[in-house]
């Protein structure tokens, strides 16, 4: 099947430091890919739509200039966390879906200390 | 706003016995179900999905239920297995696009040898 792959797995980052995690559909083209961001014992929380060739779209609360989204090309979609603080700290998750399922990645977690 | 509810939050079963796990979701304009099975670590994967035209679907020992009109939809896993054992995510869509999820806040499933 359809294979999305996210890197890196695992970052450790100084505070106000920048971290930019890549999102790759491997085998299929995806215009479109979603950022979630999850938190220890909690679900999927949707930050972003990223659209190949054009602007993101955020969800409600979610900081534009902090999360930055560039979705340049159809087969990948990164994510930059600006200026990290600790409470940046999370799982984050990007997903992109062919023409019957969403893929997720395998999924990075961010640590600022 | 939309809102999927998802029960229970931790389940213990004992090994070849049946899961069950119940959603309810709020948008009635909602037409994909997908159900996400999440290990330590990892990204969701997906397990089964349902769509709005169809009223359960079943893949081996896992099937789902969607009653559009409770707007209510449920997993079953059948003679679970240790390896079951994991976290269940239920998810709908919403908006324009069937794999912009909104996601239920998962199920603990335990597996008692």
């Amino acid at each position: 099947g359809a294979v999305v792959s996210q890197h890196p797995s695992w970052v450790i980052c100084k505070s106000g430091t920048s971290v930019k995690i890549e999102c790759r559909s491997l085998d299929f083209q995806a215009t479109t890919m979603f950022w979630y961001r999850q938190f220890p014992k909690q679900s999927l929380m949707l930050m972003a739509t990223s659209n190949e060739g054009s602007k993101a779209t955020y969800e409600q609360g979610v900081e534009k200039d902090k999360f930055l989204i560039n979705h340049a090309s159809l087969t990948l979609s990164t994510l930059t966390v600006t200026s990290a603080h600790p409470e940046d700290s999370s799982f984050y998750i990007c997903s992109a879906p062919d023409s019957t399922e969403a893929f997720f990645g395998q999924g990075t977690r961010l640590t600022v200390v | 706003g939309e809102n999927v509810e998802q029960h229970p939050s931790t389940l213990s079963v004992q090994e070849g016995d049946s899961a069950v796990i119940k959603c309810t979701y709020s948008d009635s304009a909602s037409n994909y179900f997908p159900w996400y099975k999440q290990e330590l670590g990892k990204g969701p994967q997906l397990i089964i999905d349902i769509r709005s035209n169809v009223g359960e679907k079943k893949d081996q020992r896992i099937a789902v239920t969607l009653n559009k009109t409770a707007k209510h939809f449920s997993l079953h896993i059948t003679e679970t297995q240790p390896e079951d054992s994991a976290v269940y995510f239920c998810a709908a869509s919403y908006g324009d696009s069937n794999y912009q999820l909104i996601w239920g806040a998962g199920t603990k499933l335990i597996i008692k040898p």
